[in-house]
């Protein structure tokens, strides 16, 4: 089966523009995550979908970030305006319902903000 | 919230040496436990997994895993190392109750020398 697409795989931007991340999942998974990656460390939960509607994103920074999963398949992560910090790799996962906790992931995003 | 700790971040090892990565959580429900792999270059992918009965899981590529529940862990070993094996090895947990949520350890970096 095809894997997690994510696009771009690398993005270099200045602080305060906005950048935009896209994810495919795997068909026929609902569920869809994005996590941040920082160096070193593990995988932080930003948000989680299930078909549409996002049913964890406490961990989502609400001021700068927004993401959206129309049609329940595709998905987009925003950041506007990017700050420093938020130089790091996004990851996408994707699983379906009857796996529990096993996860797909894609290649990432490496973001590097100047 | 739950934590997952991995207090080894960095393993140097020669071919052939055995080797236990450390995972240790701190959740006072019942768990599923996963070992996540990323091979240099590559995507996270699952190695093992345990939800329930036999505390030792084995996994793809040689891989074992043994949760003991009395001291909140979830090891991972391996008898013998290869060159191939040098990666960045995460654990991580889910809650029974948490859906498909996943919270990972900080990684453990593990290089083996030829």
């Amino acid at each position: 089966e095809a894997g997690v697409v994510q696009s771009p795989r690398y993005k270099i931007i200045e602080k305060k523009q906005p950048v935009a991340f896209w994810c495919n999942p795997i068909s026929g998974h609902n569920t869809l995550y994005w996590y941040l990656q920082n160096l070193g460390q593990g995988p932080e939960l930003l948000i989680r979908y299930e078909n549409e509607e996002a049913v964890d994103d406490s961990q989502l920074p609400k001021d700068r970030f927004s993401a959206e999963r129309l049609k329940g398949v595709d998905s987009t992560l925003k950041i506007q305006p990017a700050e420093l910090g938020d130089s790091a790799v996004y990851l996408c996962a994707s699983s379906p319902p009857t796996r529990i906790g096993e996860q797909f992931f894609g290649p990432g995003t490496r973001l590097t903000v100047l | 919230a739950q934590s997952v700790s991995q207090h080894n971040h960095h393993v140097i090892l020669s071919e052939a040496a055995s080797l236990e990565l450390g995972c240790n959580y701190s959740y006072g429900g019942t768990v599923n436990l996963f070992w996540y792999v990323q091979y240099p270059g590559q995507h996270l992918q699952l190695l093992l997994k345990y939800f329930s009965g036999d505390p030792l899981v084995k996994g793809i590529k040689g891989f074992e895993a043994e949760f003991i529940k009395s001291k909140f862990s979830f090891n991972l070993r391996k008898p013998s190392v290869q060159w191939s094996d040098t990666a960045e090895y995460f654990c991580a947990v889910n809650p029974n109750n948490a859906g498909n949520m996943l919270t990972f350890g900080g990684g453990t970096r593990l290089m083996v020398k030829p």
